[in-house]
């Protein structure tokens, strides 16, 4: 147990709906990550928070959005979904970012969102 | 941008042998570090070893080694006295020294035979 949780395990909608994952990292944690894996495919980076602000953005689509909320718990938001949307959405949580300061990420178990 | 190859889509091993994974990347970074991640057929995401790109030395951790290469920007994962329990899809991670962004290969799927 890597000490990051997320919920839901499953998620299953239709297009053109919106629907939050949520992401609770480790204690102490201050910067939460979110990857997005489709079927036998790598992790694609979508987007970082570090203690509530965006640190950096990967390749993540205009219809999904993020937050990191002052308890360091965050959200990705998905919006106007479509079938390719279909995917395990990680979250990874870190202690903090920074030069010369280790940064290993802990995993959480995924959501596995299926878009039919 | 950054970027990590991993070459072999698909390796086999035979139990207690020894193999090894290959992990290319690309980068004008001078500080970063390298990763090499486990995900099994649970989907877990599980950190195997860790490598400072300012350290020459190899790390290790247990059965598992890596060549570092920083030349050649190659490392490659040996898995020794390999075990049913290896067999899984195995990540190459590049992250920046910033802690900002991390990139991965497209993964290699390890097939231990009994």
């Amino acid at each position: 147990d890597s000490g990051v949780t997320q919920t839901p395990k499953h998620l299953i909608t239709a297009t053109g709906q919106r629907v939050t994952l949520r992401c609770s990292p480790r204690s102490g944690d201050l910067s939460v990550y979110w990857y997005q894996q489709s079927l036998d495919q790598g992790l694609q980076f979508l987007i970082q928070y570090y203690n509530g602000e965006e640190r950096a953005k990967g390749n993540i689509l205009e219809r999904f959005s993020a937050q990191q909320f002052p308890d360091l718990h965050s959200e990705l938001n998905l919006s106007s979904l479509e079938l390719g949307d279909s995917a395990l959405y990680f979250c990874a949580s870190s202690v903090a970012t920074g030069s010369g300061f280790y940064n290993e990420q802990f995993f959480g178990p995924g959501t596995r969102l299926t878009v039919l | 941008a950054q970027t990590v190859t991993q070459s072999q889509p698909e390796m086999s091993v035979q139990e207690a042998e020894t193999v090894t994974l290959s992990c290319t990347y690309d980068t004008s970074e001078n500080n970063y570090y390298l990763f090499w991640y486990k995900q099994p057929p649970s989907r877990q995401m599980i950190l195997v070893i860790r490598q400072e790109a300012y350290k020459q030395q190899n790390a290790t951790e247990n059965r598992f080694s890596v060549n570092f290469q920083k030349a050649a920007k190659s490392f490659s994962l040996k898995i020794s006295d390999s075990q049913l329990g290896d067999t899984a899809m195995y990540f190459c991670a590049f992250m920046m020294g910033t802690g900002n962004q991390f990139y991965f290969g497209t993964g290699t799927s390890l097939t231990v035979i009994p």
